[in-house]
Formats: structure tokens, sequence, C-alpha cells
């Protein structure tokens, strides 16, 4: 159950966009579309912004985006905003029936 | 509208037990699979364990497997985890999380806000 690898920072000035990775292994990301992204902000609950590799939930802004390439998935926002800074997570389901969520990324709007 | 309210942290010596609850007090969860989540101080998130909507399903984390047992009450919309041979590494925020279908696989897309259990001699 090793963590799935993402980087740990990301920097963009604000209207630009940014994409954060996701690498895991052919018995996790690579294997099932259980791909999902959290945000997270300091203090607070996470929050599901993409499930099942490409879909947002109802409320979720259409300037979030998820795709799958392999045993990478990649979640992309769109012209970044100040309230996008937050800590964002991904997760995916695996071989052995669990749940493994990656180390996080950190995002800063400049 | 679900909504997640747990309960049940607070300050333990290593090697005692804690149980902790998640109720739901809006619609219900028992039609679902239920997620414990824990963040350890200043870390990301560790899955921890699954239980299907019946019950019959339940997954772990090798890191608490044999130690932690997670159940539920449908009849009570309650879901929990019984911590035993506590660590100090077990240290952390635990949220408990609704996953989107009935079994240990898809998205948690309902989250309460985190009961803190701190393991402290």
């Amino acid at each position: 159950q090793s963590a799935l690898t993402q980087p740990a920072s990301v920097s963009e000035s604000p209207g630009q966009s940014i994409t954060i990775s996701c690498t895991g292994t052919s018995s996790d990301v690579g294997g099932y579309n259980y791909v999902s992204w959290y945000q997270q902000h300091p203090g607070k609950a996470p929050k599901l912004m993409i499930y099942d590799v490409t879909n947002r939930p109802s409320g979720v802004s259409n300037r979030f985006s998820g795709s799958k390439s392999g045993n990478t998935a990649s979640l992309t926002i769109s012209g970044l905003q100040a309230e996008d800074e937050a800590d964002y997570y991904c997760s995916s389901y695996t071989s052995s029936r669990s749940v493994v969520f990656g180390g996080g990324t950190k995002v800063t709007v400049l | 509208q679900v909504q997640l309210v747990e309960s049940g942290g607070g300050g333990v010596q290593p090697g005692r037990s804690l149980r902790l609850s998640c109720a739901d007090s809006g619609l219900t969860i028992r039609n679902y699979g239920m997620h414990w989540v824990r963040q350890a101080p200043g870390k990301g998130l560790e899955w921890v364990a699954v239980i299907s909507y019946d019950g019959s399903n339940k997954w772990y984390a090798d890191s608490v497997k044999g130690r932690f047992t997670i159940s539920r009450d449908n009849s009570k919309n309650t879901l929990y985890l019984q911590m035993n041979s506590l660590r100090p590494e077990d240290t952390a925020v635990y949220y408990c999380a609704k996953g989107q279908g009935p079994y240990e696989w898809g998205a948690m897309d309902v989250w309460g806000q985190g009961t803190t259990v701190t393991v402290s001699s």
C-alpha cells in the first residue's frame, strides 16, 4: 500500500492553468477508473472535486478537470483563482480492495 | 442531505483503546459504503478502513489491521471504529466519509468534520 506519487507543491499566477500529476501502478491507478481528487483547505475536511477519473460532482466548478493515462492520473485547474489555494490529494481503489492516497500537493496562487 | 458528525476522540495512553462514532444527522447512510480516513499532524491523508453498506465486507490498511475494527449499526445510522493497542503513530484527526456506492470502491463524497485522537504517555 505505497502512497501514490504527487508533486509536493505547484505555484502559478491567477488566471493561469496548472496540472497536478498522480502516479501509481497497474494495481491501482492504472488498473481501475476509480481515481478521485480532493481539495483540503487548512483546518477543514477534504472536499471531493473529481471522481471516477473525469467526473465532477454537482457544484464543483468546471475549471477543474481530470484525466488518466496509463498509471498516471492528472488534475487540471484552469483560470486559477485565489480560492483554489489549498492542498490537493488524489486517491485510487487498489487490487487489494483498499484505497490509497497520494502524498498531497500544495497549490499556491502567486 | 447527509451530514456526518464524528465523536469519541480524545487523549489516551499507548496500548489503550478508544471507540470512535460517526452519526448521520441528515438522510441515511445505510445504503452506502463508509470509510475512516486519518490525517496525522502536518501530514497527508491516510485511508484506514472501509465497510460495505450491509457490514458484510470490511477492509483495512496494513498499518491498523488486527488492531482496529470498523463496524456499523444501520438501525442507528451510525458508523464505528474500535481502536485497540493504540500507538503514538495513531495520533491524528480521524474523518468518517461516505462512499458514493454500496461497496468499498468509488469516491468519498461526504466527509465529517473530524475528531482528534492523541496517543501519548
